[in-house]
């Protein structure tokens, strides 16, 4: 099993450009779910999906997801601003109450 | 709102002792969870303790949890070199959130 796979691990783009950070996991796991890792602000949670077909947003404006099947969760930056300069994490799970979070490498994205 | 915090550095000798302390603000968490990342990875986990429980051992890793004061350590024994790492506290209220804390900069030095 490759586990969390997250592409591209770095990229800079400029303000107003749009991207999808890709994320794919071969665990057959239900949830699966976006954070942004910022210096002295921890993990803070963008997106999270329980299943296939399903996405709940956590934080307003700026990104875009969609689950259209098990494996793949990409996150879409509509129109970059340097605010969004960050590390983003996925991660996954299975169902199973208290089973652990799986995290990709992360993807090093900077807005200019 | 759920809220957990850390202090941001830990620096000790090889051989010595960790005591990485977190606090929480939720008092419905069921579970609370000590991750580790390393420099360039994500993150995984080392161990969990659930809500009911005070302590829980895992070979050199000892948690210890004070529900009343909503309080959480990670303590490592005989540190290495290769524990330095950034770790990270995080708390699970609903089912499918969790929170993490800001993690704590952890340096080894020889």
């Amino acid at each position: 099993n490759a586990g969390v796979t997250q592409t591209p691990k770095f990229h800079i783009l400029k303000t107003g450009q749009s991207m999808t950070l890709q994320c794919a996991q071969d665990m057959n796991h239900g949830y699966m779910s976006w954070y942004r890792q910022d210096p002295g602000m921890g993990l803070r949670l963008i997106y999270y999906s329980a299943a296939a077909g399903t996405t709940d947003k956590e934080v307003p404006n700026g990104y875009n997801v969609s689950r259209l099947n098990t494996e793949d969760f990409p996150l879409r930056l509509v129109s970059a601003a340097p605010s969004q300069t960050s590390v983003y994490l996925c991660a996954s799970r299975n169902r199973v109450c208290n089973s652990p979070l799986h995290f990709g490498n992360g993807t090093r994205l900077t807005v200019t | 709102g759920e809220d957990v915090e850390q202090s941001l550095f830990l620096s000790v000798r090889e051989g010595d002792s960790s005591v990485i302390n977190c606090t929480y603000t939720d008092s419905s968490s069921t579970y609370l969870y000590w991750y580790k990342q390393e420099p360039g990875a994500g993150l995984q986990l080392l161990t969990y303790i659930f809500s009911n429980m005070d302590m829980k051992q895992d070979q050199r890793l000892t948690v210890l949890l004070n529900k009343k004061d909503k309080h959480l350590s990670l303590r490592i024994a005989d540190t290495q070199t290769g524990d330095s790492a950034i770790y990270f506290c995080a708390e699970r209220g609903g089912f499918q959130k969790l929170v993490f804390g800001t993690g704590t900069r952890l340096l080894v030095s020889p």
